[in-house]
């Protein structure tokens, strides 16, 4: 069965970046493509970006210049960082395994605000 | 990018079937049979109801069925249950190889 966790500051102050780390088990970074997406308080869902373990990547256009995405896969970890945060950017953040554009397996979210 | 578009809010009674809609372009709902449908309870992460715009992941009831017809899917629930209530998303692979999701709906069960 597939897991994933993400982790990472709950707070994080306007300008700064934003890291999160999503931690998976049960699987192979290798066997499919790997993303993050987003939802703001009461919102809906925006996708933010995915990866391939090989190194194959592909970012929303309206965050692209801000947004980096990393794989570990000696921990079975893969990373998001977002660069110069303000406060459109408090989200509940979820990690996800994607497959043909199918979102899978979903991490439980973890919500990070932008706040001084 | 912009969502993909569905109704705010739908609702039905136990029993009945209701369909939700989510219309896009040739880029991407039109163009493409990646369209996924997820359902989200409260506080909780989405779940993979339909993907590849008809099929059932395992476990999924067969009260379930996705369609699409030229840039719109849709997704049908038949014989209403309670536990079906919480907001649907859509989403679709994009002629940029990106992914867009709809705007959200909420399933009322009366």
């Amino acid at each position: 069965q597939v897991q994933l966790q993400e982790s990472g500051p709950g707070l994080v102050k306007p300008s700064e970046t934003l890291s999160l780390t999503c931690t998976v088990s049960g699987d192979s970074l290798n066997s499919a493509y790997w993303s993050w997406v987003r939802q703001p308080p009461g919102k809906g869902l925006e996708w933010i970006s995915y990866m391939y373990y090989g190194g194959s990547t592909n970012r929303n256009p309206s965050l692209k210049s801000r947004v980096t995405i990393s794989v570990d896969t000696s921990k079975n970890q893969f990373s998001l960082r977002l660069a110069s945060v303000t406060a459109a950017d408090t989200a509940v953040y979820y990690c996800a395994g994607v497959l043909s554009a199918t979102y899978f397996h979903w991490g439980q979210g973890i919500l990070v605000t932008v706040s001084s | 990018q912009s969502a993909l578009t569905q109704p705010a809010s739908v609702s039905g009674s136990p029993g009945q079937s209701i369909t939700i809609s989510c219309t896009g372009t040739s880029s991407d709902v039109g163009g493409y049979n990646y369209v996924s449908w997820y359902r989200q309870h409260p506080d909780k992460a989405p779940k993979l109801m339909i993907y590849d715009v008809t099929k059932r992941p395992s476990g999924v009831s067969n009260r379930f069925s996705g369609s699409k017809s030229g840039n719109t899917a849709s997704l049908t629930i038949s014989g209403l249950q309670a536990e079906d209530e919480g907001d649907y998303y859509c989403s679709s692979l994009t002629s940029s190889s990106t992914v867009l999701f709809g705007g959200g709906t909420k399933l009322t069960v009366l």
